[in-house]
């Protein structure tokens, strides 16, 4: 089956600061999502990715298919972008979404 | 617009004892999607309902087994419980599978003691 692995496991940012977070995934896949679980543990779909580059004000995310990556950028962060960042994928014919074990954000004001 | 909601929030049970967990998709949804979230860790897809079957099925025992009904809301049932499923248990829900505009619940919070 698919593997999605995450890094970094854990980043704390001053606020202002920029990151990108990793995602790496195994087989092939068609679909890549970005979520963002707030510390009350609702998970925010963040994008839809699967290949090329999208932008959402100071998020973007960009997927490379062939190379089985996925980075997401968080510009002039903010202390409400807190939480957990999982990536998510699933196998090619498949309805199994496979979450990485996430990145733990925590912004410092 | 309702988004996908879950009852209840909280829940304390005894090992062995059976529990069963609700979700109302998104309005326009017809597929429901479980997951297990153990503290720290990242969901852990339980199984996927569409059209009242099971479409697919994670690694996990018979006894999580779950139903579909007409209105498209779904159930989890656990049973015979462990202290080890104690864990958030998420519901998403989509159209068709699909995974864009995949939303998910607030989350049944399960304390197995």
């Amino acid at each position: 089956g698919i593997q999605v692995e995450q890094s970094p496991p854990d980043l704390i940012l001053q606020e202002g600061a920029n990151s990108t977070l990793r995602c790496n995934f195994s087989d092939s896949v068609n679909n890549l999502q970005w979520f963002h679980q707030n510390p009350w543990g609702q998970l925010i779909n963040l994008f839809y990715i699967p290949s090329g580059t999208k932008q959402n004000g100071r998020l973007s995310a960009t997927t490379v298919a062939t190379e089985r990556y996925s980075l997401l950028y968080i510009s002039s962060s903010q202390t409400t972008d807190s939480g957990v960042y999982f990536c998510a994928a699933i196998n090619t014919g498949g309805f199994k979404t496979i979450f990485g074990a996430g990145t733990r954000l925590f912004v410092k004001a | 617009d309702a988004g996908v909601t879950q009852s209840p929030t909280h829940l304390i049970k005894t090992r062995g004892q059976q529990v069963t967990l609700r979700c109302s998709p998104k309005s326009g949804h017809d597929t429901v999607s479980w997951y297990q979230q153990a503290l720290g860790q990242g969901p852990q897809f339980i199984f996927q309902y569409y059209e009242e079957e099971e479409r697919q099925r994670g690694n996990f025992p018979d006894r999580f087994s779950g139903h579909q009904f007409p209105n498209y809301s779904s159930e989890l049932n656990v049973n015979a419980l462990l202290l080890g499923d104690s864990a958030l248990y998420l519901c998403a829900s989509s159209f068709e599978g699909l995974v864009v505009g995949y939303t998910f619940g607030s989350g049944t919070r399960l304390t197995v003691v």
